[in-house]
Order: C-alpha cells, then structure tokens, then sequence
C-alpha cells in the first residue's frame, strides 16, 4: 500500500517571497509517478506538476518546481515569486498502479499568501 | 478544454434516502473516478472504472456503488445515506492509466440529515 504524508496543514508566505510545501511517500514499487495537485477556494482541483520516479531531473513548470530526493521517498514543492493566486489547497499524490487505479493523495495544505 | 461536471454542487439529504450523484466528461477518458474529500483525510478514492459496465472498489467502498452504463457518465449511488456519509465528493477522468492528468469536476457538497 502506498502512503503519501503532508506534515504541514497550513503554510504562510509573503507575496513575491518563495516557499517550500513538503510531501513524503512510502512505496514499494520501483516505478511510480509523483503529483502536486492545487485546488483553489471554491474551484476545481488542476495539476501543477508531475514527476516521473525514474527521472533524476527534477521537474519544473514556471514558478513551480519540484525537489525530488528519491532515496529519503522525498517531494517538496516549491513556489517562486509567490503571487495572491497561488493560494489554495495543495495535495502531494502518488501513483503506482499497474491499472486505472485511482491515485493515493496526502492530507493537503493550505496555503496562504499575505499581501 | 477538458470538462468534468457534476449534476450538483450542493446537496441536502435525510437519513436513509437514495442518492445519486453524476459526472459526465466530455472528453472520451477510458477511466473515471469517485473521492470523498474530508477535512484533515484529504481524498480518499471510493470507486474507479476503467471501461462501460467496469468498476472497481477503492479504499473505502462501504456504503457506495456505482454505475456506468455509458462512457461519459459515471454515478455514484447512496443507497442508504448516513450522516456519516456528509461530505465533499469529487468526480474525475483521465485517458489511459493514472499516469496522465486526472481532470477533475467541481465537486458536490452532500450533507445528510
């Protein structure tokens, strides 16, 4: 079974400043996909970023990226030049399934951005 | 764009009653998905499938079923709705295997009386 733990409820972040969102997981497979996913107040949840286990490269898209420590089954998000649309729930999920199984998602945390 | 609806965003029922809640997305996905999210548990998938007429148990089926008897609708069903059963539920699809972007809905906000 697979386990993905989020350690921090609710982050608080200048805006402009960067910050970090930490995720641990647990696995026993070898090949497996990691996700951040936001979901703003009152809106849909939409990935922010994906990284695939076998990749050494850590991933990045725009002012989101990854760092991906995969012997310490490590993935924090980071968050530069933190803007006010940035605020939301963010969940670390996993995935490892060989089928169409769902994925397996931490607690979440909220993040908040002081203007 | 991918979109994913749910037939409600807000839902009030009592105790006992049969519920159905639908998604529909419109963009041929092979799988969909069911989670309940709840504060502090984040989500928690209750049921897949990956095909018409195809389902599979999540991590917390009791008390749920489902149904899809066409591609782009996938429902879930209370048969018995328990207050316990309160809570935000999320529909979502993706193409091919998990691996892809899991697009998901608004989400239906069901509180059982």
């Amino acid at each position: 079974a697979q386990t993905v733990t989020q350690s921090q409820p609710e982050m608080s972040v200048q805006e402009a400043e960067t910050v970090t969102l930490s995720c641990t997981y647990d696995t026993s497979e070898s090949d497996y996909y990691l996700f951040w996913y936001k979901q703003p107040p009152s809106r849909q949840m939409i990935l922010v970023i994906r990284q695939e286990a076998y990749k050494q490269q850590n991933a990045t898209e725009n002012r989101f990226s990854v760092n991906f420590q995969k012997a310490a089954k490590s993935f924090s998000l980071k968050i530069s030049d933190s803007q006010l649309g940035d605020a939301a729930m963010y969940f670390c999920a996993s995935y490892s399934g060989g089928g169409a199984d769902g994925l397996t998602f931490g607690k979440g945390t909220h993040l908040i951005i002081q203007p | 764009d991918v979109k994913v609806t749910q037939s409600s965003r807000y839902l009030v029922k009592r105790t006992g009653e049969k519920v159905f809640l639908e998604c529909v997305q419109d963009m041929d996905h092979e799988n969909m998905f069911w989670y309940r999210q709840d504060p502090g548990l984040g989500l928690r998938l209750i049921y897949f499938s990956y095909d018409v007429k195809m389902k599979e148990k999540g991590d917390i089926p009791e008390g749920y079923s489902v149904s899809r008897e066409k591609k782009e609708r996938f429902s879930l069903i209370l048969e018995s709705a328990s207050t316990n059963q309160t809570s935000m539920y999320l529909c979502a699809s993706s193409p091919g295997t998990a691996l892809n972007e899991q697009y998901f809905g608004p989400g239906t906000r069901l509180t059982v009386t």
